[in-house]
């Protein structure tokens, strides 16, 4: 069935540093791929989303590429802020249907001034 | 801005309470969830509804139950509350799985 993986953090930058956190992702067909974060204290907020090969979602400056020849989804900031400190989840639909959704583990991103 | 509201935001309880952790939503959408995110922030599914009437089990079991008598409330209930049951509990819904889903802000659990 779907599944997908996502780098273990935490992951700790500077201000105005580049990030990237990877996903990988194993699917039947293409599906939607999807990022969602949390902040301290919050529920999941969608983030972005690629409903097809070759698709970039983007929102807040974060980006992430639909890539069906590496089977990845990472996500990426040029330059990261300190309200960008947040957990940051990677998730596609389950095998079979797009009812429900597979997380990944979660990704804590620390930002320092 | 969320459409979709939890109550409480925060709750603790004693053990053998019998607690009713509250989800609405405006949106009208007919697929609604419930995960359990533990401490290392996975998510697991515990239940979840694809309309009025319908309500299963997740991957991963659960002592909870849910109703769905309503499109816009997806009430999760826990008869005997118990240590093991601290946790933050959040809920979504979803028009099409396939658009993703909209989150709750979640309510922290904790029974001592």
């Amino acid at each position: 069935g779907n599944s997908v993986t996502q780098m273990e953090g935490p992951v700790t930058l500077s201000e105005e540093a580049f990030l990237t956190i990877n996903c990988t992702y194993t699917a039947t067909g293409y599906p939607s791929l999807f990022w969602y974060v949390q902040y301290p204290g919050e529920g999941l907020q969608l983030l972005l989303k690629a409903t097809k090969a070759d698709d970039k979602g983007s929102n807040k400056g974060f980006e992430a590429t639909y890539r069906k020849e590496t089977t990845s989804f990472h996500l990426e900031k040029g330059s990261v802020q300190v309200s960008d400190s947040a957990v940051y989840f990677c998730a596609l639909p389950v095998s079979g249907g797009y009812n429900k959704l597979i997380f990944g583990a979660g990704t804590r991103l620390a930002v320092h001034p | 801005e969320a459409d979709i509201y939890q109550t409480p935001r925060y709750l603790v309880i004693g053990t053998g309470k019998k607690i009713t952790l509250e989800c609405s939503q405006t949106m009208g959408h007919d697929k609604m969830y419930w995960y359990q995110q533990d401490p290392g922030m996975e998510l697991h599914l515990i239940h979840y509804s694809y309309g009025v009437n319908s309500t299963e089990k997740g991957d991963l079991s659960s002592e909870s139950t849910v109703s769905r008598i309503r499109t816009e409330h997806f009430p999760l209930t826990l008869e005997s509350a118990r240590p093991s049951h601290t946790s933050q509990y959040l809920c979504a819904s979803s028009e099409l799985g396939g658009r993703g889903y909209t989150f709750g802000s979640g309510t922290r659990l904790t029974v001592v």
